[in-house]
This record gives structure tokens, C-alpha cells and sequence, in this order.
């Protein structure tokens, strides 16, 4: 069975950092290309990040990049979203997806950040 | 500008069908999109990927219930035989160069 579990979420101040994890089991983790999207309360999805097989290639959203860094590590298949620089606008429930051959077939069921003073 | 626009609601009777439309920004007209559900307090779930020459590709466990299609701009959620579970909010999304992008999403309500 197909499982992705993030953890990491919690509440930090305005400036401050906070790294997500996301567990990945029931299927070949380094095949995969892996994103995280984020939900803000109320509101829809929006794309945050995402990192090709190896590591080797990351983009960023325009509203995260140089305050946010997606990274992997295959052999305990984990996916990282290292958040820096938080603002209040980066609260929401952070979501990691897995793609292959351009098809996003899986979720995960969301770690929530909370930054507030 | 890689943009997705949805309605932000639409509704039907318990039974009926609906058709949810995705509509892809000019200059965009022949990608390829993704539909996914997210019902109420959930996390999203993948419902399929509608090719640009129409085949398209379900996720595992989606009925048959569940169709896509498109025409021109215009990316096409077809929910047959309405259920009470199929209200949720419902987001097209597409790639561009590097990026992933979501439409607004449409929240279903089902009468």
C-alpha cells in the first residue's frame, strides 16, 4: 500500500524555521519525482516545490524561493521541505505528492504550520 | 501566463450528473491537466489525467462514474449518477516549464 506521511508541522514565530518530513513506503521512493503543495486556510491548493529522482533538480514557487529548500534522501525514503524565513502567509497544511511520467497519483494527508507570533 | 480558472461552485441532485470545467489561459489551449477530489476535512485524492490527445489515465479505485473530456481551452469533470460522498471540492492542475499549477477549485455541492 502507497503511503505518504508528512510530519514536522507546528507553530513558529514570524522569521523563524522549520523543516517538514514526508515518509514515503509501498513503493520504489527513488523512481519517483516528489512535490509539496500547500492548502492556507479556506483557501485552495497551490504548488510549493517539487525534486526530480536524484535530487539533482529543484524549482521553487516564485512566493517560497531563496527562503525554502526540497531535498531527499532515497535510502530512507524520505522527502524534506526545509522552510526558513517563515511569514504568516506560509501557514497552511503542507501536502506531499508523488509524480511519475507526469502523472501526480498520491497524496499525502497534510502536516499543518502555523506562523504566528 | 499559465493560468487555470474554474467556477467556484456548482451543484446537482443526488443521482444526477455534472460537468466541472477547467479552462486553461490563452496561448495554453493544448495541455495536458489533472483533476483531483478533496472532500471535506481530507486530503486531496488524484481522480485522472486527461492527455492532449484524449486519452486519459484514473487513479487507482475512481468509478467509472467518473469521466473527462475536453474541448479547445476548455478541460472537461463529467460525475455521473451523483453521490453523496461526491460533494467535495474539486482542482484541475497542469505543468508548466518546472512548475505545477492549480486552478481555484470548484466546491460541489450535491442536493
Amino acid at each position: 500500500e502507497v503511503q505518504l506521511v508528512e510530519s514536522g508541522g507546528g507553530l513558529v514565530q514570524p522569521g523563524g524555521s522549520l523543516r517538514l518530513s514526508c515518509a514515503a513506503s509501498g513503493f520504489t521512493f527513488s523512481s519517483y519525482w516528489m512535490h509539496w503543495v500547500r492548502q492556507a486556510p479556506g483557501k485552495g491548493l497551490v504548488w510549493v516545490s517539487r525534486i526530480n529522482t536524484d535530487g539533482s533538480s529543484t524549482t521553487y514557487a516564485d512566493s517560497v524561493k531563496g527562503r525554502f529548500t526540497i531535498s531527499r534522501d532515497n535510502a530512507k525514503n524520505t522527502l524534506y521541505l526545509q522552510m526558513n524565513s517563515l511569514r504568516a502567509e506560509d501557514t497552511a497544511v503542507y501536502y506531499c505528492v508523488r509524480e511519475m511520467d507526469t502523472i501526480p497519483d498520491y497524496w499525502g494527508q497534510g502536516t499543518l504550520v502555523t506562523v504566528s507570533s | 501566463q499559465l493560468v487555470l480558472t474554474q467556477s467556484p461552485s456548482a451543484s446537482a441532485s443526488l443521482g444526477a450528473s455534472v460537468k466541472l470545467t477547467c479552462t486553461l489561459s490563452s496561448g495554453h489551449s493544448n495541455y495536458a491537466i489533472a483533476w483531483h477530489q478533496q472532500q471535506p476535512e481530507k486530503g486531496p485524492r488524484f481522480l485522472m489525467k486527461l492527455n492532449t490527445d484524449g486519452s486519459h489515465i484514473k487513479g487507482d479505485g475512481i468509478p467509472d462514474r467518473f469521466s473527462c473530456s475536453s474541448s479547445g481551452a476548455e478541460r472537461y469533470l463529467t460525475i455521473s449518477s451523483l453521490q453523496s460522498e461526491d460533494e467535495a471540492d474539486y482542482y484541475c492542475q497542469t505543468w508548466g516549464t518546472g512548475i505545477r499549477v492549480f486552478g481555484g477549485g470548484t466546491k460541489l455541492t450535491v442536493l
